[in-house]
């Protein structure tokens, strides 16, 4: 089956700095790739998606990109503000089932 | 419009104990998914539903675990004869089509928190 693997755990950094957040994957069929933002005791909510005929996505502060070759797919989140810290989880999804990364801890400090 | 609910959102039982978890998802939608999201770790898929069908039932971690969605609704993960190690948070997710770039976004419930004592 696939195996997610997600990078730093946790990550702490100053207000206004990039954070990156990196995900490897196992599976060559997996195609779909969701990144999930989840507030302490809140729900996990979708903030950007990538599918494989794509190498690079934008929405506003947030980028993902993808390399099908390596396996790789990576959160870019610029400009960083305190409420943008939360634990975040990439995904990776072949026929329908995702399966989650352990998520990664983002702490922005004001 | 509203979207995925769950219920109870916290459930406290004893250990032998039999629950049941409510997930009613958004209005329409084909896919539903049933996840198991232990404290600091991601969500770990149980069971899958389109419509009716369950056509997945692999991450089911026993056979004490039965989810059923008999009219293509709402959805109902059973747990039979709790054990501690049942304790996590199930989540619920739903979305209007399995797969394909419209309407594959998975869109979660809240949760239902589960203590076993």
């Amino acid at each position: 089956g696939e195996n997610v693997e997600q990078h730093p755990s946790t990550l702490s950094v100053q207000e206004g700095d990039s954070a990156v957040i990196k995900c490897t994957y196992s599976d060559s069929a997996s195609n779909y790739f969701p990144w999930y933002k989840q507030e302490l005791g809140k729900r996990p909510q979708l903030i950007i998606d990538i599918r494989s005929n794509v190498g690079e996505k934008k929405d506003q502060r947030i980028a993902v990109t993808l390399n099908k070759t390596a396996k790789h797919f990576s959160l870019h989140i610029t400009e960083t503000q305190p409420e943008d810290s939360a634990v975040y989880f990439c995904a990776a999804r072949g026929s329908y089932i995702p399966t989650f990364g352990r998520g990664t801890s983002l702490i922005v400090h004001p | 419009g509203a979207g995925v609910s769950q219920s109870p959102r916290y459930k406290v039982a004893k250990r032998g104990q039999d629950v049941a978890l409510r997930c009613d998802p958004i209005s329409g939608h084909v896919s539903l998914f049933w996840y198991q999201q232990a404290l600091g770790q991601g969500p770990e898929f149980l069971t899958y539903f389109q419509n009716e069908a369950q056509l997945d039932k692999s991450g089911l971690p026993s056979d004490r675990f039965f989810a059923e969605r008999p009219e293509g609704s709402v959805s109902t993960l059973k747990i039979q004869r709790t054990q501690q190690e049942d304790s996590a948070v199930y989540l619920c997710a739903s979305s209007l089509v399995t797969s394909g770039p419209r309407g594959e976004t998975q869109y979660f419930g809240p949760g239902t928190r589960l203590l076993v004592l």
